[in-house]
């Protein structure tokens, strides 16, 4: 099973709204609603960012909000800030297999 | 408070056999999925295994076979257990928990890790 594709990295100024996207298949981003992001910054473990596509667990800024077309699922940061300055994974459920697919994930970087 | 604390790590040969273990802590443990997912020097994160609920285990390609994970709901634990450990398998291990109690739940708390590191 390969690794669902993402942007190696993307850059975006302060204030600006930006978006990542994770494009996959039809065994998993385009059949189930189960699309997670994953904050993670260097030397920490990951956090939770968005759940089933566009669910924000509790504490999670809405700046960030997720979507999904088809088999491709997006995450958009609004009035980026310094802070967000990370890596973002994407992952899904896939059909008939692990339970979890990881993207490759995107570095992020506010100039 | 609650939090997942990994152990079990360290420097390992090739082909031998190490046990991780995740103890958890401020939550009703036997109520949610698991899973294991690792991380490579400088690479992406890689779901390694889950177990759901109800004790359905999954397993990524590339440790099936190798692998087995397993939960002690008793000691609030997660266990999984390596075999036949490749130079591949180097890494820093996480234990987290699911929003739910299924499969396809996203991980919404996860430990610190434990390094793993097979080399000869």
């Amino acid at each position: 099973q390969s690794a669902l594709a993402q942007p190696a990295s993307v850059s975006g100024s302060p204030g600006q709204s930006i978006t990542l996207s994770c494009t996959g298949g039809d065994s998993d981003i385009g059949t189930y609603k189960f699309v997670s992001w994953y904050q993670q910054f260097p030397g920490k473990a990951p956090t939770l960012l968005i759940f089933e596509v566009n669910k924000r667990p509790s504490g999670v800024s809405s700046r960030f909000s997720g979507s999904k077309s088809g088999n491709t699922a997006s995450l958009t940061i609004s009035g980026l800030r310094p802070e967000d300055e990370a890596d973002y994974y994407c992952s899904s459920y896939v059909d008939g297999g692990p339970f979890e697919l990881f993207g490759g994930g995107t570095k992020l970087t506010v100039l | 408070e609650v939090q997942l604390v990994e152990s079990g790590g360290g420097l390992v040969q090739p082909g031998k056999s190490l046990r991780l273990s995740c103890a958890a802590s401020g939550f009703k443990f036997d109520d949610y999925a698991m899973s294991w997912v690792r991380q490579g020097p400088g690479k992406g994160l890689e779901w390694v295994s889950g177990v759901n609920w109800a004790g359905t285990k999954g397993y990524a390609n590339s440790v099936a076979g190798r692998f087995t994970i397993s939960r002690d709901n008793a000691k609030d634990s997660l266990y999984l257990q390596m075999n036949s450990l490749r130079t591949e398998d180097t890494g820093l291990y996480y234990c987290a928990k699911a929003v739910g109690a299924l499969d396809e739940d996203a991980l919404d708390l996860w430990g610190q890790g434990t390094m793993v590191i097979v080399s000869s």
